[in-house]
């Protein structure tokens, strides 16, 4: 299986704030990868898909880059609404895996 | 516009068969891979397994021996089991389409199921 792991597993910051998370694939998955929002008591959210593409509708604050095993996730301009747990996913190879997640509360 | 209802029982015993069904309403069933996912309390997802519209299956070796994913496609539904469950099967379960790309953009509404004796 591909391990994904993801980092930091949570942080604290203020709205205005440029936000960053990582995902790292334990081998080469190209551009293989989505990224996820899930609020609490709701289903996942897809936000970027292929590492860097981001979904009709979603806010432009959100974005995504990386290929091989190294990812990024970004909210540029956090805003309270952006409060929520991400997760990353590889799907170059079955089983499908996700990244821990990583827990976004604002200072 | 795809819209997913699931159902089954949500309190189960150890040893006990895990069932849910996901109904599809809205768009083509055949066009699409149908997942379940779970996501135990206050932890990560994990991808249980798929069915295509031709009904070829995969599914997550850690659970492969207990875990059977079929459809209905008379009725746009597909269905999990999951045999021998225990408190560690505890968790929201998700059915979730993805077209081929394994980009879940559709999920169904979650079901808690509670292994307990």
């Amino acid at each position: 299986d591909i391990q994904m792991t993801q980092s930091p597993s949570s942080l604290s910051a203020s709205v205005g704030d440029r936000v960053t998370i990582t995902c790292q694939a334990s081998q080469d998955i190209s551009n293989c990868l989505h990224w996820y929002q899930q609020k609490p008591g709701k289903a996942p959210k897809l936000l970027i898909y292929d590492a860097s593409n981001l979904v009709i509708g979603v806010p432009s604050r959100f974005s995504g880059s990386g290929s091989g095993t190294q990812f990024t996730f970004t909210v540029s301009v956090l805003q309270p609404e952006d409060i929520a747990t991400y997760y990353c996913q590889q799907y170059d190879s079955v089983p499908l895996t996700f990244g821990g997640g990583t827990k976004v509360e604002i200072k | 516009q795809v819209h997913l209802q699931q159902w089954g029982a949500g309190l189960l015993k150890p040893s006990e068969t895990l069932s849910l069904t996901c109904g599809v309403y809205g768009g083509s069933f055949s066009g699409y891979y149908w997942s379940w996912i779970r996501q135990p309390p206050g932890k990560g997802l994990e991808w249980i397994g798929e069915i295509n519209h031709s009904g070829s299956t995969n599914y997550n070796p850690s659970l492969k021996s207990r875990v059977t994913i079929s459809e209905d496609t008379s009725k746009n539904e597909f269905s999990l089991k999951l045999s021998s469950v225990t408190a560690a099967d505890t968790a929201v379960y998700y059915c979730a389409p993805h077209s081929g790309t394994y980009a879940f953009d559709y999920w169904g509404q979650g079901t808690l199921v509670t292994v307990s004796s």
